[in-house]
């Protein structure tokens, strides 16, 4: 599975959009990009996934370039409560991760008053 | 509610040990996996099952052990063999391994 390359660290003020950037270089075609976050000491939360096409739900907005190299999550008005790590992933087959730390390090999201 | 479960949410164990963590889905969902998280790190995979009765190793097996006797229960063992069992571990699931996982709340392992 393709590794994903996430900034260490965002800061958004409350009620603008958060727009958190993932590269992912070396994605292959039947993998999708998923987007899960974890607010401290709970289990991670799904967030969206997409293949090609950008995609939208309740909670947020997926935008995957052309060359789908890499891909922009967007919450659009951001609260306090979306303060949490945000984790990008490449996956086909949750299985084949067996050895590799899917979920890396991610992005931790400071939403500010 | 459907849901993953996860119990208890804090155990502590004392040196040589063995001590099993609870996962249980009511999703109906035939994949089953446990994770590792220690602090200010991403999650890794201990173990995976894809049906009843089946399990594959992750990449940080060693000192576990796991189950699948049913479909909605996928308990974890953290034996005497793991030398460094602190952490919080994490139980998904997902409809089948190429489809989305969901996570539970977790369980937080202390050593006493």
């Amino acid at each position: 599975d393709a590794k994903t390359t996430q900034p260490t660290s965002m800061d958004c003020a409350e009620g603008r959009a958060a727009n958190l950037p993932c590269n992912h270089s070396t994605i292959s075609g039947n993998e999708y990009v998923y987007w899960y976050r974890q607010i401290h000491s709970q289990g991670p939360q799904y967030i969206i996934h997409g293949l090609k096409n950008n995609e939208t739900n309740e909670m947020a907005s997926l935008i995957i370039t052309e060359d789908r190299k890499s891909s922009t999550l967007i919450l659009p008005h951001a609260t306090l409560r979306d303060t949490a790590v945000y984790y990008c992933i490449v996956s086909h087959d949750f299985g084949t991760n067996a050895g590799k730390s899917t979920f890396g390090d991610g992005t931790t999201l400071t939403v500010k008053p | 509610d459907g849901g993953i479960t996860q119990s208890p949410k804090y155990l502590f164990r004392k040196e040589g040990q063995n001590v099993t963590l609870s996962c249980e889905q009511n999703l109906n969902h035939d994949a089953m996996y446990w994770y590792r998280q220690d602090p200010g790190q991403g999650l890794r995979l201990i173990y995976y099952s894809q049906i009843v009765n089946d399990f594959q190793k992750g990449d940080i097996a060693e000192g576990y052990s796991v189950s699948r006797e049913k479909k909605e229960s996928f308990p974890l063992t953290v034996t005497s063999a793991q030398k460094n069992p602190t952490a919080f571990y994490l139980c998904a699931s997902s409809a089948t391994k190429q489809e989305t996982q969901y996570f539970g709340p977790g369980t937080r392992l202390l050593v006493l």
